[in-house]
Order: structure tokens, then sequence, then C-alpha cells
């Protein structure tokens, strides 16, 4: 099984500041996806194939990484985008998902 | 628009079973593959398995094994997810969600299970 693991495991930033997330992988794996996940409600697709972008993402939110280390950045923090961000891997199985970053507003 | 709308919230006793829907519109069922994943609370989210509607094929995380079992009514566009011989560790809130476009691009409300006597 492929083990990501992600830091840091919370956070908080400044309205303005850049966010950078790191996934880790146990071994090397081909793409990353990302998800956000806010309090009560369903994760939503952010990122995937490492660095495209979902639908309505905006675009201050960009991926990258290759093998066994990837990214999700913003680029400048805004309050809309607290939350916890999960990455997942699909290049093996069982399908596996980081432990999550927990995203705060300052 | 893509839409997957899952049963409600379920209260089971130890050792019992529990049936879990997931009604899809807005897009071809039979050709996309469903998740489903498991988020037990306060923690992150775990992946059980695939069904692909076309055929009925699934892959099942092997943790799993044994405790859900997924199957497609096509007639229907509706997946459903038994778990079986159900302890309190199994107490969660467990989401379907399709392959449409991408990777699990369409997610489901959530449907609660809590599992207590």
């Amino acid at each position: 099984e492929i083990v990501l693991t992600q830091s840091p495991t919370t956070m908080a930033a400044s309205p303005g500041e850049k966010v950078t997330i790191t996934c880790r992988a146990s071994s090397s794996v081909s793409y990353m996806h990302w998800f956000q996940q806010k309090s009560g409600t369903s994760p939503k697709p952010w990122i995937y194939d490492t660095s495209k972008l979902a639908s309505g993402v905006p675009d201050r939110f960009s991926g990258s990484g290759s093998g066994t280390s990837y990214s999700l950045t913003i680029s400048s923090m805004e309050a809309e985008d607290a939350a916890t961000y999960y990455c997942l891997q699909r290049s093996s199985y069982p399908l596996t998902f980081g432990s999550g970053t927990k995203l705060e507003i300052k | 628009q893509v839409q997957l709308q899952q049963s409600g919230t379920e209260l089971v006793k130890p050792a019992s079973s529990v049936k879990i829907s997931c009604k899809a519109s807005g897009y071809t069922f039979t050709s996309n593959y469903m998740h489903w994943i498991r988020q037990q609370p306060g923690n992150g989210l775990e992946w059980i398995g695939w069904i692909y509607p076309g055929n009925g094929n699934t892959k099942y995380n092997q943790k799993f094994d044994g405790k859900a079992t997924l199957t497609a009514d096509k007639s229907s566009s509706t997946a459903y997810m038994q778990l079986s011989s159900l302890t309190s560790e199994d107490s969660a809130v467990y989401f379907c969600a399709a392959d449409w476009e991408g990777v699990m691009d369409a997610w489901g409300q959530g449907a609660s299970v809590t599992v207590s006597s």
C-alpha cells in the first residue's frame, strides 16, 4: 500500500500569504490529485493529474510535483480557502488518501 | 448537471447490516466508475472500493473485504453498498463518488451510519 504523508498537519495563514502543502508518497506515483473539504460537507475535486485545476477552482491555486513528492500551492491566501485538503493517489491499489492538511485563516 | 443523491442517516445495532444507496443523474451511469469512501468521525478519507455499473465489476480495498459489498442497479442508475457485521468502528460517514470527467469528480452528500445498541 502506498502511504501518503501530508505536511503540515495544520497551519494558519494570513490573507495574502503564500501557502504550500506537500504530499509525499512512500513509492513513486504517476499523478497526484487533491480535494478540498469544508466542515460538514463532501470533499470537492480541486486539482487533478498533479497540476490541472478542477472546474471553478481559482487560479491562485496550483499543483506540481513528480515521483514521490507533490505540492499544492496557494499564491495568495483568501478567507474562503480555509478548509482541509487531501491528496489522493490512484497509481496502485488500494487507492489511498493523505491524512489531510487543515488550513486556517489568521 | 451531475448529481449523486445518497440515502439518509442510519442508526443500526451491532452485528447487523445496513445498505446505503447512491442515485446518479446527469451522466451515463453505466460508463463510469463509482467509488465508495469512508470518513470516520474526526478522521480522514479511506477508499473502500469501486464498482463499474456497466458490467458489475468490483475492486475492493483488502481492508474492507468481507465488510463491504458493492452492487449497482442499471435500471435505476443507483449504486449500493452493504456493510455487514457492524461494530462501533463502522460508525462513519460514507460517500459515493463518481469518476465522471476525471477522478472522483462528483460526490454524494454522504450517508451517516451510527452503530449503537
